[in-house]
């Protein structure tokens, strides 16, 4: 089983800055068959990124993934308010499926 | 517009039986892949299990073969998830999902809550 290690656990920043979420696994991820959701409280997860750089449909483009390997990244360029959530890495190259532990990023 | 829609949320006893549901739309429904996923605060987001509903072909995680049955009935558009003899630990929110091209999911339905407790 691929274990997906997230970090850091929480971060606490503001709207306008950078952030840069990691995500490294246990072995490498073939095909870069890496994705990356966002989930609000009270509200199902949403997918953001697939195959670890491929934007998912109506996702603003200051959301941006990166790596390959066993190293991956999602980048949100400028955090608006509606960011502020807890972001989850999803690998599903091998059986079975698992996902991260999770990064909130808070206010 | 893709949308799944989730049975409602449930509260039943330790030993009880129940079957919920998941209804696709806005897409052609029996040639995606439907997953099951369990949220939980202590363990995170953790994958049951997928079911094709063209052909009912199944893939479950190991962790919860034998716990949980996945069906579906592409003539009504709906994917299922059933416990036979449900326990406490069982308590959880279920997601149901499909599954894109490479095996990510884009688009979740809203989630049903099962609380189990005597």
């Amino acid at each position: 089983e691929i274990v997906l290690t997230q970090s850091p656990g929480t971060l606490s920043l503001s709207p306008g800055e950078r952030v840069t979420l990691s995500c490294r696994a246990s072995q490498s991820v073939s095909s870069n068959y890496l994705a990356w959701y966002q989930q609000k409280p009270g509200q199902a997860p949403r997918l953001l990124i697939f195959d670890a750089s491929i934007r998912a449909t109506a996702i603003p483009d200051r959301f941006s993934g990166s790596g390959s390997g066993t190293d991956f990244t999602l980048t949100i360029s400028r955090l608006e308010p509606e960011d502020f959530a807890v972001y989850y890495c999803h690998q599903y190259a091998n059986s079975p499926l698992t996902f991260g532990g999770g990064t909130k990023v808070e206010i | 517009e893709v949308q799944l829609v989730q049975s409602g949320a449930e509260v039943k006893k330790p030993g009880e039986s129940l079957k919920m549901s998941c209804k696709g739309s806005g897409y052609s429904f029996a040639t995606y892949w439907i997953g099951w996923v369990r949220q939980t605060p202590a363990k995170g987001l953790e994958w049951m299990g997928i079911i094709y509903p063209d052909d009912s072909d199944i893939k479950y995680s190991p962790s919860f073969q034998g716990q949980v049955t996945l069906s579906a009935d592409k003539s009504i558009s709906t994917a299922y998830l059933q416990w036979r003899s449900l326990k406490a630990s069982d308590s959880a929110m279920y997601y149901c999902a499909r599954m894109g091209a490479s095996g990510h999911f884009d688009s979740w339905g809203q989630g049903a809550l099962v609380t189990v407790s005597s």
